[in-house]
Formats: structure tokens, sequence, C-alpha cells
């Protein structure tokens, strides 16, 4: 079965300090797909990052970053001079492989609430 | 990017109306969709996976003559909850996968804005 752990429920820093969410997944299937949704306070579901579980490669994208590491089954996200504009829930998913046969469906973790404090 | 979008974002009802929520793909072609369900501040539920012209698959524990789904073309879906109640309110968020073409990334879901019921 699946299941996507995220430990912070809630995390409150200083402007400009760097942050960084918590995800562990489980899944039995080797190959998956892990997902970061950011959640503003708007509601809308924007995506941030998709990583295939055959590249561990970590990724840097302006001030995010992500550190995928298979052994740990971690996937933690690291925002870098956080801004206000940041402050959200962050969602951390997971989605076993998909084919054109399968409908695989996103799980996700219960979120971390960022504040991001002026 | 690939664009979806839920039409109403927001409706209030009274106890035992039925409401009708639908997702468009706007610029690409779904023959899946899939719909969620939040509460106030808690993660998404996957409620229900929809495939177009056939039945949709329902998740454990989600009533599928409570939330209809229909999935009549590659672009729209609709789920209509029947004869809703307070419990029922909740925000509502679809999404449609996109299998890519050679502008947009293959094998991407995108998510729709939500529709946020309240039912008084």
């Amino acid at each position: 079965a699946q299941k996507v752990t995220q430990a912070q429920t809630e995390i409150s820093v200083v402007e400009k300090e760097d942050v960084t969410l918590d995800c562990v997944y489980e899944t039995r299937d080797t190959t998956y797909y892990l997902f970061w949704y950011k959640q503003p306070p708007s509601g809308e579901l924007v995506f941030l990052i998709r990583r295939n579980s055959f590249d561990e490669q970590n990724e840097i994208s302006g001030r995010y970053s992500w550190n995928f590491q298979k052994s740990t089954s971690s996937f933690n996200f690291t925002i870098t001079a956080s801004q206000v504009v940041d402050s959200a829930v962050y969602f951390c998913a997971l989605s076993e492989r998909w084919s054109m046969n399968r409908d695989d469906k996103i799980i996700f973790g219960k979120g971390t609430r960022l504040h991001i404090l002026p | 990017g690939a664009v979806v979008s839920q039409h109403p974002s927001w409706v209030i009802c009274k106890s035992g109306t039925s409401v009708k929520i639908e997702c468009r793909s706007l610029d690409f072609q779904a023959t899946t969709m899939f719909w969620y369900r939040q509460f106030p501040k808690k993660s998404l539920m996957l409620m229900a996976t929809s495939n177009e012209g056939s039945k949709a698959t329902y998740e454990q524990g989600v009533e599928k003559d409570k939330f209809l789904i229909n999935h009549a073309s590659l672009t729209l879906s609709t789920l209509t909850v029947t004869s809703a109640h307070p419990e029922d309110s909740s925000f509502y968020i679809c999404s449609a996968r996109d299998w890519g073409n050679g502008e947009r990334p293959t094998d991407t879901q995108y998510f729709g804005p939500g529709t946020r019921l309240t039912v008084l």
C-alpha cells in the first residue's frame, strides 16, 4: 500500500531563513512518481515538481530545491531565503507507475502548513 | 501549461438539494479525471476516478449514489452531490490527466481551482 508521511504539521520561520519540509513515503512498486504541490490560501493547487523513481538527482529551481533519497524513502523540499509569499500548505504526494492501462491515483500526505513571518 | 477549470467556484445550497460541479480541461483532452475532497486544514482525499465513456471507479467508503460522476466527453467531467447535507460541505477539487504532447510534459495531472460547497 502507498503512504506519504509529512511529519511536520506546521512550521513558522522568519523571512529569509531557509526551511526544509520533510516527506517520507512507502510503496511496494519499484517505479513511481513523487510530487510536491503548493496550496496557497486561495485553495488552488500549484504543481511544483514531479520526480521519477529512477531519477535520484537532486533538483534546484530558483529558491526551491529537492533532495530525493531512495535509500531512506525520502523526498525533502527546501526553500532557501524564504519569502512571505511562500506561506502556504505544501503537500508531498506519491503515484505508482502510470501506463496507458492503469489509472494510478496520486496519494497525498497530510500537508505541512508553512508560515513565513515578516 | 495545461489548464483545468471548475464551475462553480463556490456554491451555497439548502439541505436536500442536489449540486452539480463541472470540471473541464481547457486545452487538452483528458480520458481520465479525478475528484478529490478536502476538509478544512486537511489533506486531499481521492473520491473517485472518472474515465471517459465508462463508469467511475469510487474509493472505498465513498457512496456512488451520493456522488454521481459523469465523464461524457474528453474535456468534461461532472460531480453531482445528490440530496446534499451539511456534512457534505467541503472543498471539491478535480484533476485531469494529460498525456502530453511535444510542448507539454508527458503524463501529468493538472488540478482545477476547486469548488467550495456549503450546505445550509
